[in-house]
């Protein structure tokens, strides 16, 4: 079985500052992982995606994640927020050919000036 | 060029009705999936088709049915609608060919599904 921890269901920043959002992930074999991105009344857009191949992985608008198998995590990161990058972002696992993702919760970041 | 397109965006119906939400992808894909997003915005999938084939089918009531008339398509009919219905359900497809970008899940709009 899969499955995928969100740490916060909400988290703020100001404009500038770092983000930090936090995924554990649970699976019995190597898995796939990913950061998706919901904004307002919209479908999910993939931001970046762990394969098994480089642990630190980067994604569109300056994220990034990085993979550590000894801590079970893949926390998305980005250096410096911009307002525009408020929105909910989702976690999501896979195993077994990549037929079926698991999400997480979900962390609804919100961006301060 | 919309790759991964729903109809209706929104659907507001009574308790009781039959209705259809409709998916096509222009990408190619061999697998598509319906998921279901609560109001607390909990996403959890319901079904997955590979080259029309059902492979997922997760606890879904039985009023709810895919229907996958080619690689292309998958649609999903809900019968006898119920209040607990109402959520936003999401189309995706992948590309489970074990390809450079296979795994990645690329999603439609969502149906905004509300039932009164």
């Amino acid at each position: 079985a899969q499955s995928v921890t969100q740490l916060g269901s909400h988290v703020s920043v100001s404009e500038g500052a770092l983000v930090l959002l936090r995924c554990n992930y649970s699976s019995s074999v190597p898995p796939y992982l990913f950061w998706y991105v919901q904004y307002p009344n919209q479908g999910l857009q993939l931001l970046l995606k762990y394969t098994s191949a480089a642990t630190l992985v980067k994604g569109i608008n300056g994220f990034e994640a990085e993979f550590k198998k000894s801590e079970t995590s893949f926390h998305l990161t980005k250096p410096s927020a911009h307002m525009s990058d408020a929105a909910e972002y989702f976690c999501a696992v896979s195993t077994g050919g990549g037929n079926k993702l698991t999400f997480g919760t979900g962390t609804q970041l919100k961006v301060e000036l | 060029d919309t790759a991964v397109s729903q109809t209706p965006k929104y659907l507001v119906t009574q308790m009781g009705n039959d209705k259809s939400i409709k998916c096509e992808q222009n990408l190619g894909h061999d697998t598509m999936y319906w998921y279901k997003q609560d109001s607390k915005k909990f996403l959890k999938i319901m079904f997955s088709y590979n080259n029309k084939e059902l492979i997922i089918n997760e606890t879904v009531p039985n009023r709810f049915s895919p229907k996958s008339p080619d690689k292309a398509h998958l649609n999903l009919h809900i019968n006898s609608l119920e209040l607990g219905d109402s959520a936003v359900y999401f189309c995706a497809s992948s590309d489970a060919r074990g390809l450079a970008n296979s795994y990645e899940q690329y999603f439609g709009p969502g149906t905004r599904l509300t039932v009164t």
